[in-house]
């Protein structure tokens, strides 16, 4: 168990629609990250968020946002769903911005019918 | 750029030494990560080596680095059927904070 919890384990949408992940980071750790693993695309970084702040973006589409709360759980926002958004979503805490050892929730398994 | 090549599949018998090859261009790479991936499972880190060390030993995982040839690899002795997984090896450039990842290499241990 890394510490890193991640809700809810699995979710069924439809296109078209909008959910929301949710991960709560290792007590101390103020980074986290989130990550898309698929098959076509293998694992992707998403976007990082340090004490509240966005810190860097990878290849995050639009349509999708995230945000870290001041108990530094964060959220990530997926919206207008497109079946090619069906993948697992993976959120990591670290302690500081860079270069820290990341680890990892159990991942949020998106179905998109 | 930053490009994290593995082999797709290693199948070993119990008992044998596992070795899983990485590949990486970015010379900038500070630390490399080897993380493992059981069915339904999330991503466990194993263990990483930082840039400037050419060998890390944890137990029964060796890790070795060939700065010059960008090459890692994670050397698993005494395999046994729970060390069945996808391993992925990761790298972080200097100054960076996000995870590259190779494409992960599924290890199937025989009886």
């Amino acid at each position: 168990d890394s510490g890193v919890t991640q809700t809810p384990k699995h979710l069924i949408t439809a296109t078209g629609q909008r959910v929301t992940l949710r991960c709560s980071p290792r007590s101390g750790d103020l980074s986290v990250y989130w990550y898309q693993q698929s098959l076509d695309q293998g694992l992707q970084f998403l976007i990082q968020y340090y004490n509240g702040e966005e810190r860097a973006k990878g290849n995050i589409l639009e349509r999708f946002s995230a945000q870290q709360f001041p108990d530094l759980h964060s959220e990530l926002n997926l919206s207008s769903l497109e079946l090619g958004d069906s993948a697992l979503y993976f959120c990591a805490s670290s302690v500081g911005q860079t270069t820290d050892t990341q680890y990892f929730g159990p991942g949020t398994r998106l179905t998109v019918l | 750029g930053e490009d994290v090549e593995q082999s797709l599949f290693l199948s070993v018998r119990e008992g044998d030494s596992s070795v899983i090859n990485c590949t990486y261009t970015d010379s900038s790479s500070t630390y490399l990560y080897w993380y493992k991936q059981e069915p339904g499972a999330g991503l466990q880190l194993l263990t990483y080596i930082f840039s400037n060390m050419d060998m890390k030993q944890d137990q029964r995982l060796t890790v070795l680095l060939n700065k010059k040839d960008k090459h890692l690899s994670l050397r698993i002795a005494d395999t046994q059927t729970g060390d069945s997984a996808i391993y992925f090896c990761a790298e972080v450039v200097r100054g960076g904070n996000k995870l590259t990842f190779g494409t992960g290499t599924q290890l199937k241990v025989e009886l």
